[in-house]
């Protein structure tokens, strides 16, 4: 799979549950970081964490990352018609040194009102 | 604050013409960056600017890409001859702090590129 790579792919909920999205990469990171990009608009960050850092809270969005299976999750609580997007987590890559973002290719979520 | 501009939104052509794109970033920052987005995939960075000088142009096709940003400020990407496989959003980010990455970067709304 590709550094940074959701699942799953899409996700379809009812407004009020919660939505849980999965991501996995392959190289060592500094951070992670996951963004929102609504239908035919661009990306907006929602959340960084470090990887020293095991879990992150900010409003309805919870984020965990676990460096030893290379792996990160983003919930979002009680959720919201107006939160149907694509969300993609993005990684920079220290083994390479590179800094710039290599995003994954997203979770489809739509929230049935 | 004013966001990533970008021109245009839309644009169709034909395959071995010639576009291209514009992008002003947010006021103040360093680093400006251009991505390709292939309709259900992620971003895939293009060329990475700090300033007026090229940090990372790694997965940017050469022969057919280019992009310059001589003033540190607002930037052009250009495709020339354009193909069919080039057909994707073009999308520009901006971030304050350069050769870091634990910055947020700000997007623009994208430039949707259509080659027939």
């Amino acid at each position: 799979s590709q550094q940074g790579e959701e699942d799953p792919q899409a996700l379809s909920i009812q407004e009020g549950e919660n939505a849980t999205m999965n991501c996995s990469y392959k190289t060592s990171i500094n951070n992670l970081q996951w963004y929102r990009q609504n239908s035919g608009r661009g990306l907006v960050h929602l959340i960084l964490i470090r990887s020293n850092e095991r879990e992150k809270h900010s409003g309805r969005l919870r984020v965990t990352l676990d460096t030893s299976k290379k792996s990160s999750s983003l919930l979002i609580t009680a959720s919201r018609a107006a939160d149907t997007a694509s969300y993609f987590c993005a990684t920079d890559n220290v083994d390479t040194g590179r800094r710039a973002l290599t995003f994954g290719s997203g979770t489809r979520l739509q929230v049935q009102p | 604050e004013a966001g990533v501009a970008q021109s245009p939104r839309y644009k169709i052509i034909e395959k071995r013409q010639s576009v291209a794109f514009w992008c002003n970033p947010i006021s103040g920052h360093a680093t400006l960056y251009w991505y390709q987005q292939i309709l259900g995939q992620g971003p895939k960075l293009l060329i990475q600017f700090q300033n007026n000088g090229v940090v990372d142009d790694s997965q940017l096709p050469k022969d057919r890409f280019s992009a310059e940003r001589l003033k540190g400020v607002d930037s052009t990407l250009k495709i020339q001859p354009a193909k069919l496989e080039d057909s994707a959003v073009y999308l520009c980010a901006s971030s304050f702090l350069a050769g870091v990455s634990y910055n947020e970067q700000f997007f623009g709304p994208g430039t949707r590129l259509t080659v027939l």
